[in-house]
């Protein structure tokens, strides 16, 4: 069965750079059959799409983040990354990474189980 | 990009009785494959989101069949036969049919009365 499992530092400075891992277990980043994709969700707030990413290293990202935002593979520890840089409070939110189908344009099937990141001084 | 809106933003249903939740979408979500890429997804308490509808009425794995969608075009309704008290949560309706990007309603929260 697929787990997705997000890591990385729960407090960011703002200005500084949001770093997180998505490590993907029973189930191959390397799969030409998904994408792999970040959101968030700021404190009592919805659902947000920052980005995708494909096994090849072909990224989609949300035109309202796309200037701040970077995704990688990593396949040889079965893993994709965000970054995230220049952040601010309005940055804060629980971060999922999921996956989705790359043969059609379903939303995700499979959710990691979420991380909180707060920026702040 | 489409703008997903949601209404009721809050429902409050006594146990056993139905609910329903309307998703609109500010363009039509047929897509040029000829599908309708709208899902809907459960969040519940503290956890993460699921998906429970694809393609519009389509369930997914494991969901139970008291949950249906319907809807064409630009307007969609989750429907809840009888509401349990495990359905507590907020339920998204989200469209992937202009993707990139994935945009989502504001969500409907769902409790008990």
């Amino acid at each position: 069965q697929l787990q997705l499992q997000e890591s990385g530092p729960g407090l960011v400075k703002p200005s500084e750079t949001l770093s997180l891992i998505c490590t993907v277990s029973g189930g191959s980043i390397s799969s030409s059959n998904y994408y792999w994709g970040w959101f968030r969700q700021p404190p009592g707030k919805g659902l947000e799409w920052i980005g995708s990413i494909y096994y090849n290293g072909n990224t989609y990202y949300d035109p309202s983040l796309e200037s701040r935002v970077a995704m990688s593979v990593h396949m040889p520890k079965n893993q994709f990354s965000l970054k995230v840089n220049s952040v601010t409070a309005a940055d804060t939110a629980v971060y999922y990474c999921a996956r989705h189908l790359s043969s059609n344009w379903e939303g995700p099937d499979s959710w990691g189980q979420g991380t909180l990141v707060t920026v702040s001084s | 990009d489409v703008v997903m809106t949601q209404s009721p933003l809050s429902l409050s249903v006594t146990l056993g009785q139905p609910a329903s939740i309307s998703c609109r979408s500010s363009q039509s979500l047929v897509h040029i494959t000829g599908n309708t890429y709208l899902n809907w997804f459960q969040q519940r308490p503290g956890q993460s989101p699921r998906r429970l509808i694809y393609q519009i009425s389509n369930r997914d794995s494991g969901v139970p069949d008291r949950f249906s969608g319907s809807g064409s075009g630009t307007h969609f309704t989750l429907n809840i036969s009888r509401v349990e008290a495990e359905d507590v949560g907020i339920y998204y309706c989200m469209q992937g049919s202009h993707w990139p990007p994935f945009t989502f309603g504001p969500g409907t929260k769902v409790d008990i009365k």
